[in-house]
């Protein structure tokens, strides 16, 4: 079983929309949580880290939910400029990060 | 500019014939380390490094070395590529585990 799960997608949503995907991972013990956008195969940007109460960043929300161990992201009032590949990070202990292979999203037009 | 570099971005080379990727930052970042990312299997770690002359292998060590002996630098060697490491490399810094990694540009690499 793979650490960091992810729904690959594609999302395709209009613009203006909302659109939300989550993220697994395996490991109980894990400690730390972030979002990374990546733009066509050029090297990831952190997003947002996920906080235990949940966090929010624009129009960027993110939740923790340790018990059922998946993370979730969500973005409102979708602009085309999000279209991207957004990478699930879970840090599992002593500089291990473990990455999902990525949620695509498009919006379009 | 704060930044990580990593050269060359592009390299085509043939079964056999060590190779040197290098990595530099210049934010004075304790942790580095080496990913590789082949579709559908999203960023795989090779090796990182916690600081100056402390190195660890990730997930997918083999056909890979590398080195710190400098705190900015951390080279990937492949010493005998073969075509399964034909992939995109990326290399990242950090001060510390739980805090924001920043990566290079990239390396895409073909062994042919």
């Amino acid at each position: 079983r793979k650490e960091v799960e992810q729904d690959p997608g594609p999302f395709n949503v209009p613009e203006g929309a909302t659109v939300a995907f989550n993220c697994t991972y395996s490991n109980s013990a894990s400690q730390s949580f972030f979002w990374y956008r990546q733009d066509c195969r050029k090297e990831p940007k952190l997003l947002m880290s996920v906080y235990s109460s949940g966090n929010e960043d624009g129009r960027f929300t993110a939740q923790l939910n340790r018990a059922s161990q998946y993370i979730s992201l969500l973005i409102r009032d979708s602009k085309l400029s999000d279209s991207a590949t957004y990478l699930c990070v879970v840090n599992t202990y002593d500089y291990k990060l473990s990455f999902g292979a990525g949620t695509t999203v498009t919006v379009r037009a | 500019e704060a930044q990580v570099t990593q050269n060359p971005r592009y390299l085509i080379t043939v079964t056999g014939k060590k190779l040197t990727v290098t990595c530099s930052q210049n934010m004075n970042h304790e942790y580095m380390s080496w990913y590789r990312q082949d579709p559908g299997l999203g960023l795989r770690q090779i090796y990182y490094s916690m600081n100056v002359e402390v190195t660890d292998k990730g997930d997918v060590p083999e056909g890979y070395k590398v080195s710190r002996k400098e705190k900015r630098n951390f080279p990937l060697i492949l010493e005998s590529p073969s075509p399964n490491q034909t992939s995109l490399y990326f290399c990242a810094s950090g001060f510390r585990e739980n805090t924001e990694a920043f990566f290079g540009q990239g390396t895409r690499l073909t062994v042919v």
